[in-house]
């Protein structure tokens, strides 16, 4: 079954600098990768997502990139803010989407 | 905010006792998928019912179980409660299965078993 690391577990940035957050998946089935933003106490939100036949997307201040012949996808913040400050996980899945893969998570801290 | 909502929103329970966990989909979605996440772990998955039908189950003992309605809320049951099931339960809501097409999800139930 398909498996999905993540890397750093914990990271901290000061405001304004760029926060990387980088995943791994096995199943080279695997073509959509969401990315998801826990603050907490709340729900997991969707933030950003990519499918296979795309390399990058970009929403604003979030983008994610895929390399597919890798198998690894990452999660780009720029220009980062207190409210940033969150866990982010990312998630794996195939066409046959029965259910999302999902990572450790990684604790994203933003310096004031 | 999305649409999916669950309750109850917090949960005592006595080891060995049954308890069911309520899910109702955002509108226009049929899919609902559960997953237990654990403190300071990612979401696991537990099942997932397209059309009031399990469609796909993870590794979880056959004490959890679901339902899925005509109006595509869900019901988590699980029975003779563990110590280790404690944990946040969530529920996502999706179009035609969780697979490449978004999922949302709700604000969770939070079980303690004592």
């Amino acid at each position: 079954g398909e498996n999905v690391e993540q890397h750093p577990s914990t990271l901290s940035v000061q405001e304004g600098d760029s926060a990387v957050i980088k995943c791994t998946y096995s199943d080279s089935a695997s073509n959509y990768f969401p990315w998801y933003k826990q603050e907490l106490g709340k729900r997991p939100q969707l933030i950003i997502d990519i499918r296979s036949n795309v390399g990058e997307k970009k929403d604003q201040r979030i983008a994610v990139t895929l390399n597919k012949t890798a198998k690894h996808f990452s999660l780009h913040i720029t220009e980062t803010q207190p409210e940033d400050s969150a866990v982010y996980f990312c998630a794996a899945t195939d066409n046959y989407g029965q259910n999302f893969v999902f990572g450790p998570g990684t604790r994203l801290s933003v310096l004031p | 905010e999305t649409g999916v909502t669950q309750s109850p929103t917090h949960l005592i329970k006595t080891r060995g006792q049954q308890v069911t966990l309520r899910c109702s989909s955002q509108s226009g979605h049929n899919t609902v998928s559960w997953y237990q996440q654990a403190l300071g772990q990612g979401p696991q998955f537990i099942f997932q019912y397209y059309r009031e039908e399990e469609n796909g189950r993870g590794n979880f003992p056959p004490r959890f179980s679901g339902l899925q309605f005509p109006n595509y809320s869900s019901e988590l049951n699980v029975n003779a409660l563990e110590l280790d099931d404690s944990a946040l339960y969530l529920c996502a809501s999706s179009l035609e299965g969780a697979g490449n097409t978004e999922a949302f999800f709700g604000q969770g139930t939070r079980l303690t078993v004592v």
